[in-house]
């Protein structure tokens, strides 16, 4: 069956770095694009970007642009969000999930709290 | 970037009431729209894949339309489980946006 699992909560001083990987099993990693999406406390979603495993393209919004990176191992099947100087508003719940169009984002992580304290 | 305005933000509603949530998307998005439902703590689920396209194993009581950039999620009867948040998201090109989120809630 489909899982993408995430890396586990974390606590991140402000102006520090954050990684969530994503590891996905059940399905051929290059097959699907991996979309990140977050969650601040009690808001509503956020688009961030997308990775395509195969070739390892991306499209970041452009919010995020200068201080995101996705990056895929096709050798673990694991997709990395790698966000920089991190501030108290990048508190959330980060999501992955893949996505093949015509459906659309159809398995997602169980989500990872990251916390940015000052 | 397309925007995404979904209405309502809230909705109360009773167990067994038709329910409907629009977003209007601001250009054409040529189908390429989901629905998902997220409840507290938990990733969102999808839905409705194309604008319509009912995903494998939700209740057909949901169902998706659209007229033009105007896009709908019904639920013909609430049941309890469907008390839940709802976003709409258009796929057509980058940046891919969600709508605000609609909260279903108890009446």
């Amino acid at each position: 069956q489909v899982q993408l699992v995430q890396s586990g909560a974390e606590v991140k001083k402000s102006g520090a770095s954050m990684r969530v990987s994503c590891k996905a099993s059940g399905y051929t990693f290059t097959s699907h694009y991996m979309h990140w999406v977050r969650q601040a406390p009690g808001q509503g979603l956020e688009w961030m970007g997308i990775i395509n495993p195969y070739g390892g393209s991306t499209y970041y919004t452009q919010k995020f642009q200068g201080r995101i990176t996705m990056t895929a191992d096709t050798s673990t099947s694991t997709v990395y969000m790698d966000l920089s100087s991190l501030t108290s508003e990048d508190t959330a719940v980060y999501y992955c999930a893949r996505v093949l169009r015509p459906r659309g984002p159809d398995y997602w992580g169980q989500g990872t709290l990251v916390t940015v304290s000052s | 970037d397309i925007q995404m305005t979904q209405s309502p933000s809230t909705l109360s509603a009773s167990v067994g009431d038709r329910v409907t949530i629009t977003c209007r998307a601001s250009q054409s998005i040529s189908s390429w729209l989901a629905w998902y439902q997220q409840k507290p703590g938990k990733a969102p689920k999808l839905l409705i894949s194309k604008a319509s396209s009912l995903e494998s194993g939700v209740p057909s009581r949901f169902s998706g339309s659209e007229s033009g950039t105007e896009f709908t999620l019904s639920i013909s009867s609430l049941q309890p489980d469907d008390f839940a948040t709802y976003y709409c998201q258009h796929y057509h090109t980058y940046p891919w946006t969600f709508g605000q989120g609609t909260k279903v809630e108890i009446k």
